[in-house]
């Protein structure tokens, strides 16, 4: 089993649409949880970390479910500059412990 | 925000010979950063653990006489694809962590390798 499991995807929604991302990760060890975007041929940019409480910024809302060990990611009102993967991201300890991440979900939003 | 910087972006190398890619960061120091390699439509597969003065952490699978890692400061790491060959064309990634825990990684611009 991996570490880190994502929706396969893809997801490919209209303009406005409302979709949301699932990642679960097996080691209860985790500490930090992240959602991070990856443009095709670029680097993966952080998109926002996840929390216990749930945090939102504009039309993206995160959540994270550590009993189930359970990251959601939320995407409303959707545009075609959401189109990218979407990659979750566990880490485990200090900044000495390394990063896990999903396979990616990848998004196409459509006009 | 912390940024770390990669170079080259992109290069081209006859097979046999080798490329070395150097990953900095630019505002904080880094005892630990972290090597990923990437093929087409698949997800980022770390290949190693940098450790600034001391050896690297390879995966399973990744052969350290091929990709030598040398994290000589709390700056700068680097990986070298020694004999390179067509199979390890490919988008290499590094990333570092701040110091503290629950901070987020930051990633270089990545390495386009192309050995023909």
């Amino acid at each position: 089993r991996k570490e880190v499991e994502q929706d396969p995807g893809p997801f490919n929604v209209p303009e406005g649409a409302t979709v949301a991302f699932n990642c679960t990760y097996s080691n209860s060890a985790s500490q930090s949880f992240f959602w991070y975007r990856q443009d095709c041929r670029k680097e993966p940019k952080l998109l926002m970390s996840v929390y216990s409480s749930g945090n939102e910024d504009g039309r993206f809302t995160a959540q994270l479910n550590r009993a189930s060990q359970y990251i959601s990611l939320l995407i409303r009102d959707s545009k075609l500059s959401d189109s990218a993967t979407y990659l979750c991201v566990v880490n485990i300890g200090t900044n000495a412990g390394k990063s896990t991440f999903g396979d990616g979900t990848t998004l196409t939003v459509k006009p | 925000g912390a940024v770390v910087s990669q170079h080259p972006s992109r290069v081209i190398c006859k097979s046999g010979t080798s490329v070395k890619i150097e990953c900095r960061s630019l505002d904080f120091q880094a005892t630990t950063m972290f090597w990923y390699r990437q093929f087409p439509k698949q997800s980022l597969m770390l290949m190693a653990t940098s450790n600034e003065g001391s050896k690297a952490t390879y995966e399973q699978g990744v052969e350290k006489d091929k990709f030598l890692i040398n994290h000589a400061s709390l700056t700068l790491s680097t990986l070298t694809v020694t004999s390179a060959h067509p199979e390890d064309s490919s988008f290499y990634i590094c990333s570092a962590r701040d110091q503290g825990t629950n901070t987020e990684a930051f990633f270089g611009q990545g390495t386009r390798l192309t050995v023909v």
